[in-house]
């Protein structure tokens, strides 16, 4: 069944160090993945896709991710961490259509913790 | 330009009763989703609407049940509450982007529900 895995519940790192947050993915073809951010009380953002194309991808708030399909990993990088950053990150991957729809699976989060 | 707008923002309802959230999607976008997010986890999707049609559906009971209108809009209605179905219910909108196949959702803020 096609999966998403977040191994790392909680994260924390100081304000200015890098981040990396892993996800990697079960699934047969070549797949449609995303990263969403969640702050306390709010809905989801989303932070940055890969459809196809170069497996680096750059996103909003200065977040990139890589696709290593050797490695069925999709991790989130951001260089230096502010502190407006601490919020829970979701993986999410396409694992069905419905004719024009797609529906996500997503991974159970991360949540990171910044320090001053 | 208002993004997903949910209501109500939170709700507290005993065990049995019915309940309905709503959704309006994003400007432009024709396609609703439902999901739904228990404490600590990530969201799970219920379903999915398009063209006032059920297009998809996740491993939720036919308690869930739900409609979309002429004008896009959606409802979400859950019969016979049970504590577990606590939660935040989100709301997503999307359009097919074409040439891809996948949508990008923009999610709503959700609506919180307590069964008691």
């Amino acid at each position: 069944a096609q999966s998403v895995t977040q191994p790392d519940i909680h994260i924390t790192v100081s304000e200015g160090a890098s981040l990396e947050l892993r996800c990697n993915y079960s699934y047969g073809a070549t797949p449609y993945l995303f990263w969403y951010v969640q702050s306390p009380g709010q809905g989801l953002q989303l932070l940055l896709k890969y459809f196809s194309g170069d497996t680096l991808v750059q996103g909003i708030k200065g977040f990139e991710a890589e696709f290593k399909r050797s490695q069925s990993s999709f991790n989130l990088r951001k260089p230096s961490v502010h502190w407006s950053d601490a919020a829970e990150y979701f993986c999410a991957v396409v694992t069905s259509w419905g004719g024009t729809a797609s529906k996500l699976t997503f991974g159970t989060g991360t949540r990171l913790q910044v320090t001053l | 330009d208002a993004g997903v707008t949910q209501s109500p923002t939170h709700l507290i309802k005993t065990r049995g009763q019915q309940v309905t959230l709503r959704c309006s999607p994003k400007s432009g976008h024709d396609t609703v989703s439902w999901y739904q997010q228990a404490l600590g986890q990530g969201p799970q999707f219920i379903f999915q609407y398009y063209e006032e049609e059920e297009r998809q559906r996740g491993n939720f009971p036919d308690r869930f049940s739900g409609h979309q209108f002429p004008n896009y809009s959606s409802e979400l209605n859950v019969n016979a509450l049970l504590l577990g179905d606590s939660a935040l219910y989100l709301c997503a909108s999307s359009f097919l982007l074409t040439g891809t196949g996948a949508n990008v959702l923009t999610f709503g803020a959700g609506s919180r529900l307590t069964v008691l």
